[in-house]
């Protein structure tokens, strides 16, 4: 069964810094997003994108953040300067459609210094 | 901002005992969806219910959809050390998921 996957599982960074986390949506999905989890905590909305733009963010997706489709298959969540309270599990995922079902990658766990 | 709440919380069930978490929204949802979350793994999608007072029935998972589409409850009969993880209610009135609060379900053998 075609599944998401994303890159680097584990991602460790010095505040400050940026960083990049990939994402290989399924193959013929159209709608890609990004969600973060708070160890303990909730699955929250980050953004989504379709037709190479993005179709809705929240208030978490503030200037800091950015995502990219550099090719046809790779989806990039770009958090720049980071903060301590970034730290958390991000979350990749794809749908064929709009408000249908979304298939999730294992994560990223992102842990700032 | 739409809000997804979800009760209980937290759920300790002996195995066998039934389970049930109830979800409710601040807004009408086009649909409602639940995901399974098992400890440190990522969600997964369970179902979609979109008709008012819908009933979906997944093996011993019983999923509803409130008349009104601000509600829904899953209820597992006789729970198995499968069903740990969080359950997690999601709806898209518009064009991003809300994720409930989730509730976390641990069966005791």
């Amino acid at each position: 069964e075609p599944e998401v996957t994303q890159t680097p599982s584990h991602q460790v960074t010095q505040m400050g810094q940026e960083v990049i986390l990939r994402c290989v949506p399924i193959s013929n999905h159209l709608y890609f997003y990004w969600y973060r989890q708070i160890l303990g905590q909730k699955v929250e909305f980050l953004v989504s994108f379709y037709n190479n733009e993005i179709s809705e963010k929240s208030e978490i997706f503030d200037d800091q953040f950015s995502v990219e489709r550099p090719d046809g298959s790779n989806f990039t969540l770009k958090i720049r300067s980071t903060k301590l309270e970034d730290s958390a599990m991000y979350f990749c995922a794809s749908s064929v459609r709009q408000n249908q079902p979304q298939h999730f990658g294992d994560g990223t766990r992102l842990s700032i210094l | 901002g739409q809000q997804v709440m979800q009760i209980p919380q937290y759920q300790h069930v002996q195995e066998g005992e039934d389970f049930t978490t109830y979800c409710n929204s601040s807004t009408t949802l086009s649909n409602i969806q639940w995901y399974k979350q098992r400890p440190g793994g990522h969600p997964v999608f369970l179902i979609q219910l979109v008709k008012s007072g819908e009933v979906k029935k997944q093996k011993r998972l019983t999923f509803q959809f409130g008349e009104a589409k601000k509600n829904s409850s899953l209820h597992i009969t006789a729970t198995q050390t499968t069903d740990v993880g969080t359950y997690f209610c999601a709806g898209p009135p518009a064009r991003q998921l809300t994720f409930g609060s989730g509730t976390q379900l641990t069966v005791l053998p």
